[in-house]
């Protein structure tokens, strides 16, 4: 069974900052890997999406890596804003199944 | 992009009593769409696949009697909760998947649900 563990569950840093967001996963036969955002209360925005053949996505100061060999991907976002505050969802998807798997996620504040 | 929408976005119900969610894909045709429910604080626990036209495939432990999925177009699938208890309050979100490059899967904004 597909398990996705989310590292750290939660995590404040200071404006400006560059972070690492870190996602593994058990099974490592995939479609896809996709890193959402989701802000209280509200649905999930589709950030960026690694194709199982791709080993990395980029879009503005977002770059996600895959590793689907040793199941990991990371989440690098580059000079951090407090607008970027939010959850931060990692979710595999199941090959040939089409389901999505989530992670915990992790909590992010920046703080201004 | 890809949009979905939800109606209603709030709702609260009486025990006892079922309420609709709707799940719509607004510019794309939806093959597939899934209902996702999620408690404070945790992650989304998918619920259901919906396929157009056919009958939904429920995940393990999730009652189908309780939870009637109907997929009757592509643009639209709807989830009603039958005889709602206060356990049943709870974020729903759908996502709809196309035909496009990559088939992403784009989200729904939610409906909270509160059952009293």
């Amino acid at each position: 069974k597909q398990e996705v563990t989310q590292i750290p569950a939660a995590l404040s840093v200071p404006e400006g900052e560059n972070l690492v967001l870190n996602c593994s996963f058990t099974d490592s036969a995939i479609y896809n890997l996709q890193w959402f955002r989701q802000d209280p209360g509200k649905g999930l925005t589709s950030l960026l999406l690694i194709q199982s053949s791709q080993r990395e996505q980029t879009s503005g100061r977002l770059n996600a890596s895959l590793d689907k060999s040793s199941g990991r991907s990371t989440l690098y976002i580059a000079a951090s804003q407090p607008g970027d505050s939010a959850t931060y969802l990692c979710a595999v998807e199941e090959d040939s199944s089409y389901k999505l798997i989530f992670g915990s996620g992790t909590r992010l504040l920046v703080r201004p | 992009g890809a949009v979905v929408s939800q109606h209603p976005s709030r709702v609260i119900c009486k025990s006892g009593t079922s309420v609709k969610i709707e799940c719509r894909s607004l510019d794309f045709q939806a093959t597939t769409m899934f209902w996702y429910r999620q408690f404070p604080k945790q992650s989304l626990m998918l619920m259901a696949t919906s396929n157009e036209g056919s009958k939904a495939t429920y995940e393990q432990g999730v009652e189908k009697d309780k939870f009637l999925i109907n997929h009757a177009s592509l643009t639209l699938s709807t989830l009603t909760v039958t005889s709602a208890h206060p356990e049943d309050s709870s974020f729903y979100i759908c996502s709809a998947r196309g035909e496009r490059e990559y088939y992403e899967q784009y989200f729904g904004p939610g409906t909270r649900l509160t059952v009293t």
